[in-house]
């Protein structure tokens, strides 16, 4: 199993440039979830899907759409992209098990992405 | 959401065991505790999970008072590779699986 994979690894914009970030899971998992990270910060939740065909807005959407297209993948949009969303982009997924409360969260490697 | 207070930063030498603990006064009452960690470049890694009382796994334990206000983890013996960002996290997949990573821990192992 490959886990949870976003691509692309890196990415330089301009700014007011568009693009989508892409995140797959091959776990059978229901949730998936887009966070920021910035330089010396913690995770902040952008956008998550709660199972296939809702998403839900998180901490800080703003400036970002996102697409859920099948139970697979979750990506993640700006659509005229801005200097203050420079940062880390992680994807995660977790699934449920026989416990309702059961949250292990799955990330991928991250996209770096700098907007000029 | 119930969010969590953690210290900034721990420096521990090798060898010792480091107790790092979280403070979550708003915890609801179906609400698991879960603690991640991170190393540079890299996403967050599930570390432990606990309800009440004592959790123990290969890697960590994690104390959780009766009152369910506070908890600690426990590393045994660490390592320079323990060095990283420790995240506490209070939430459970009923509430719309949002949880709130806040700024962690950086411990920093020293030689």
């Amino acid at each position: 199993n490959a886990g949870v994979t976003q691509t692309p690894k890196f990415q330089v914009l301009k700014t007011g440039q568009s693009m989508t970030l892409q995140c797959a899971q091959d776990m059978n998992h229901n949730s998936m979830y887009w966070y920021r990270q910035d330089p010396g910060m913690g995770l902040r939740l952008i956008y998550y899907s709660a199972s296939e065909g809702t998403t839900d807005k998180g901490e800080v959407p703003n400036g970002y759409n996102v697409s859920r297209l099948n139970k697979r993948e979750f990506s993640l949009r700006l659509e005229s992209a801005a200097p203050s969303q420079t940062s880390v982009y992680f994807c995660a997924s977790t699934g449920t098990s026989g416990r309702a409360s059961y949250n292990e969260q799955f990330f991928g490697p991250g996209t770096r992405l700098t907007v000029l | 959401l119930a969010k969590t207070t953690q210290p900034i930063s721990m420096d521990s030498y090798e060898g010792q065991e480091v107790n790092i603990t979280c403070s979550h006064n708003n915890i609801a009452t179906n609400d698991y505790i879960t603690w991640y960690q991170q190393f540079p470049s890299q996403g967050p890694r599930f570390i432990i999970q606990g309800y009440k009382t004592k959790v123990t796994n290969e890697v960590a334990s994690l104390f959780i008072p009766a009152d369910r206000k506070s908890s600690t983890l426990s590393l045994p013996r660490v390592s320079l590779s323990d060095t990283a960002v420790y995240y506490c996290l209070v939430g459970t997949s009923d509430t719309g699986n949002q949880f709130y990573f806040g700024t962690g821990t950086s411990l920093t192992v020293i030689p």
